[in-house]
């Protein structure tokens, strides 16, 4: 199964707002309402769940960060762009064949 | 305190094996669906494999493409532990490998894991 679709990187100025997409297909994230985002700050580090089931933030996830859906391709707004957004954050789906998938992950700059 | 923690990683020549374990605490580990995740050297997250619940008694194991048939996973509810047999490792397996859970009870399958552990290093070099 192919990995989902990222942006290798996306970069804004602090207060702006930035939108990382997320391409899959009709067997993985057109076919489930189970896309995540994860932020990893550091390599060897832990990734962090900011996005489940599309849309939904976990506890303690900042109001900033916004996700939706459409069709084949999810996407993750951060707004209000803050130096301690600096990072790379991957998307994930399940698929069809009951596996899960990843983005590539897009590194996040804030200029 | 909600906690995962992954031991057994290491140093260990091409062609051999390694078992990887992840013990749960803070948590109903029986409750939660968990998989394995690894991230080679400057590389992106891979899935490695994982158990869903299909019953109240019985979990769906699936493995990614990446497998091969040579990792198994397995899960020990009564002492809260998830395990990785690495079998016939090669050289691209040299990778962070982390565990991962969420609560059934609070997302969709693979839906989004809001508990990981540290991560073990596994180096494959001769």
């Amino acid at each position: 199964q192919s990995a989902l679709t990222q942006p290798a990187s996306v970069s804004g100025s602090p207060g702006q707002s930035i939108t990382i997409s997320c391409a899959g297909s009709a067997n993985d994230i057109g076919s489930f309402n189970t896309v995540a985002w994860y932020q990893q700050q550091q390599p060897g580090k832990a990734p962090r769940l900011v996005i489940f089931d599309v849309s939904n933030r976990p506890s303690g996830i900042s109001n900033r960060l916004s996700a939706s859906k459409s069709g084949n391709t999810a996407s993750l707004t951060i707004s209000g762009l803050q130096p301690e957004d600096e990072s790379v954050y991957y998307c994930s789906s399940h698929t069809t064949r009951n596996t899960l998938i990843f983005g590539g992950g897009t590194y996040v700059t804030v200029l | 305190e909600v906690q995962l923690v992954e031991s057994g990683g290491g140093l260990v020549k091409p062609g051999g094996s390694l078992r990887l374990s992840c013990a749960a605490s803070g948590f109903r580990f029986s409750d939660y669906s968990m998989s394995w995740f690894r991230q080679a050297p400057g590389k992106g997250l891979e899935w490695v494999g994982g158990l869903t619940p299909i019953s109240s008694t019985t979990n769906a194991l699936s493995y990614g493409d990446l497998v091969e048939g040579r990792f198994a996973i397995s899960r020990d509810d009564a002492k809260m532990s998830l395990s990785l047999q690495l079998d016939d490792l090669r050289a691209e397996d040299t990778a962070m490998y982390y565990c991962a859970g969420y609560s059934n009870n609070w997302a969709r399958p693979y839906g989004g894991f809001h508990i990981w552990g540290q991560g073990t290093m596994v180096t494959v070099s001769s």
